[in-house]
């Protein structure tokens, strides 16, 4: 069974940095794009980049590029989404999901992580 | 503001059909396939429809999906009150390098 399981809620301050986490189970982590998608509150999804596990190629949607870093570690099956200094517009609800390529549809989602970014 | 255009509600009865509109540009819609995801309240997105009228396995048939030349639709035939949901489109945009972009999604309301 396809699984992917995302690290638990975090709170952090402005200006901290972060990492959260998606581990995939269930099908060969090198072989697909892992995606991560913002969804603020009340808010709609928005795609903010993939990576491919199998050689590290990563790509970002123009609104996040530079302002986050998305890693993989293939040897856990583990993608990651890291920020450097937070803001509380970063407050929001993220989830990482598999990419199938060409049709570029999320297949397998996580469960989310709720990222709260407040002084 | 979303690349793609939904309307942002939507609603019908039980046993109604209802559909959702999704528009796009020549760089998205026009060039790619679309998707559709449902997300149900407080819970991550499902994927409906992909490749425009595919649909996975578990996903009823009363959901079906089409496009033609720069917009797409969702279609809800025989609509029940657990459809009620956020849908979302979204298509691959060939522009900057590529990227997908999403609808800004529909609330649907069974009544």
């Amino acid at each position: 069974e396809v699984q992917l399981v995302q690290s638990g809620a975090e709170v952090k301050k402005p200006g901290e940095s972060l990492k959260i986490s998606c581990k995939g189970s269930g099908y060969s982590f090198t072989s697909y794009w892992i995606g991560w998608v913002r969804q603020m509150p009340g808010k709609g999804l928005e795609w903010m980049g993939i990576i491919y596990p199998g050689d590290s190629d990563t790509r970002y949607s123009p609104s996040f590029q530079g302002q986050v870093t998305i890693s993989a570690d293939k040897s856990i099956s583990t993608a990651y989404l890291q920020w450097s200094s937070l803001k509380a517009s970063d407050t929001a609800m993220y989830y990482c999901a598999r990419h199938v390529f060409g049709d570029w549809h999320f297949d397998y989602w996580g469960q989310g992580t709720l990222v709260t970014v407040s002084s | 503001q979303s690349v793609l255009t939904q309307p942002p509600s939507a609603s019908g009865t039980p046993g109604q059909r209802v559909t959702i509109s999704c528009s796009g540009s020549s760089s998205n819609i026009g060039s790619n396939t679309v998707n559709w995801y449902q997300q149900l309240p407080g819970t991550a997105p499902k994927l409906l429809i992909y490749s425009n009228n595919q649909r996975p396995s578990g996903v009823p048939d009363r959901f079906s999906g089409s496009k033609s030349g720069t917009s797409a639709s969702l279609a809800i035939s025989g609509l029940q009150s657990e459809d009620e949901a956020d849908y979302y489109c979204a298509a691959w945009d060939d522009s900057l390098n590529g990227h997908v972009v999403f609808g800004g999604g529909t609330k649907l309301t069974v009544l």
